[in-house]
């Protein structure tokens, strides 16, 4: 059984539209989630991290978090092409744990010029 | 932003022999990681490395898989002797404490003939 995992597997929205992606965690021992875009071809390069209840914005990123649900999402608003790649949730555990991530399968993301 | 390096990008062995993948951290990290990823499959944990010991290994780290940190030099993944499921993408990561992000290198393309 998958301890993240995302949702919807692919997303399609034209460009300057709004993209929503999600992610749960079925490990209660989590203490922080990791968004990271991988471009195809490339290394995955961290966005965003939460580790708190709430939301948290940066540019035209934003994340939230639910840590009663462990759901966490991530929404673009403006999308760009560049956009374009797929998105990785990964979550954590520590200090108790060794910090390693677990990511999900990924949501490719298109954005349609 | 901080870089890891990877060498080599891309590697062709034959079954059976003995490969070592080399990673070169952030300089004044201290934690580091290793990674699989096979195409098309999801990004999997093998190894984290801290103080000159493994912190934590996954069940792919199988006996064949051993990582070293010799003082200031590469962080390295030998795999001795490699079978055909080894090969895949190997990105390893760094970071300076175990809740800080973790900065991926662009990745070792194995290829097990």
């Amino acid at each position: 059984q998958q301890k993240v995992q995302q949702s919807p597997e692919s997303l399609i929205v034209p460009e300057g539209g709004m993209a929503s992606l999600n992610c749960t965690s079925s490990d209660r021992n989590v203490d922080y989630f990791w968004w990271y875009r991988q471009h195809s071809g490339k290394s995955p390069k961290m966005l965003m991290s939460i580790f708190s209840n709430g939301e948290k914005e940066e540019g035209r990123f934003t994340v939230h978090l639910n840590k009663a649900s462990l759901h966490t999402s991530l929404h673009i608003r403006d999308s760009q092409p560049s956009d374009s790649a797929l998105y990785l949730c990964a979550a954590s555990i520590g200090p108790s744990g060794s910090w390693q991530l677990i990511f999900g399968s990924g949501t490719q993301l298109t954005v349609m010029p | 932003g901080p870089k890891v390096l990877q060498i080599p990008s891309h590697q062709i062995i034959d079954m059976g022999q003995m490969v070592t993948l080399n990673c070169d951290p952030v300089s004044n990290h201290l934690y580091f990681y290793w990674y699989k990823q096979i195409l098309g499959q999801q990004m999997e944990f093998l190894v984290n490395f801290y103080n000159g010991k493994v912190m934590e290994k996954s069940k792919l780290f199988k006996d064949q898989f051993s990582v070293e940190r010799p003082d200031g030099s590469y962080f390295t993944l030998k795999i001795q002797p490699t079978a055909l499921e080894d090969s895949a993408v190997y990105f390893c990561a760094s970071s300076s404490a175990g809740q800080d992000t973790q900065y991926f290198g662009p990745g070792t393309r194995l290829l097990v003939l």
